[in-house]
């Protein structure tokens, strides 16, 4: 398997353009997760799902943040107005079974908002 | 005060050396995780456990539930043991809270 995959890796833009990242979980794994990476907060749950599932969304910032799990191997996480605060890397993770089971990390998404 | 805290903030060390990383905790938990980030940015799961002991090539991970207390030991270090180590707690069924990290550096 791929592993998790996330894309952009990389994503420069301005202050007040809609942002998607994107996340593709390991095959077979019911469980994502959303995370942000600061240098003042360090790592923090924004949100996570199980089967495709919103579960426990109360990681996300505020309005301007959503996202969505429309089937088993896709999921979006979306900023819109980004600003320049949401600059960080954005993770997405995927185990199998509720409990137990590993967590799998995508290699991120840094995001710059100037 | 965080939820989880690690110690030491930033360790050196010298080649060989025996390494520990402490992490405790104020709250309940179910399991709890060790995770390492390299440089590069990209995040590894090296344990989760419960209870107990693991051990996985040079790595040992304990845990004391009634404590609130777990520590990541590493046998032989070598420079690509350089990495940010974290130390994360299962709340609930899922939620993951983080520690700050713990940074360390291997001197060849």
């Amino acid at each position: 398997d791929a592993g998790v995959i996330q894309s952009p890796r990389h994503e420069v833009t301005e202050m007040g353009q809609e942002v998607t990242l994107r996340c593709k979980p390991i095959s077979g794994h019911n469980s994502l997760f959303w995370y942000r990476q600061t240098m003042m907060r360090g790592l923090e749950l924004l949100i996570y799902f199980n089967n495709n599932v919103p579960i426990d969304d109360s990681g996300m910032p505020e309005d301007r943040f959503s996202a969505k799990m429309p089937n088993a191997s896709f999921s979006t996480l979306k900023i819109q107005p980004s600003e320049p605060r949401d600059s960080a890397v954005y993770f997405c993770a995927s185990k199998a079974g509720r409990r137990s089971g590993e967590l799998f990390f995508g290699e991120g998404s840094r995001l710059t908002v100037l | 005060k965080n939820e989880v805290e690690q110690s030491p903030q930033n360790l050196t060390a010298q080649e060989g050396e025996f390494i520990t990383i402490n992490c405790s905790y104020s709250v309940g938990i179910s399991a709890l995780h060790w995770l390492q980030q390299h440089p590069g940015g990209g995040i590894v799961s090296l344990f989760m456990l419960s209870s107990g002991k693991k051990k996985h090539g040079r790595l040992i991970a304990t845990i004391n539930i009634q404590e609130k207390h777990s520590s990541l030991h590493i046998t032989a270090s070598h420079p690509r043991d350089s990495a940010v180590y974290i130390c994360a707690v299962v709340q609930g069924a899922q939620k993951l809270v983080f520690g700050q990290g713990t940074r360390l550096t291997i001197n060849p």
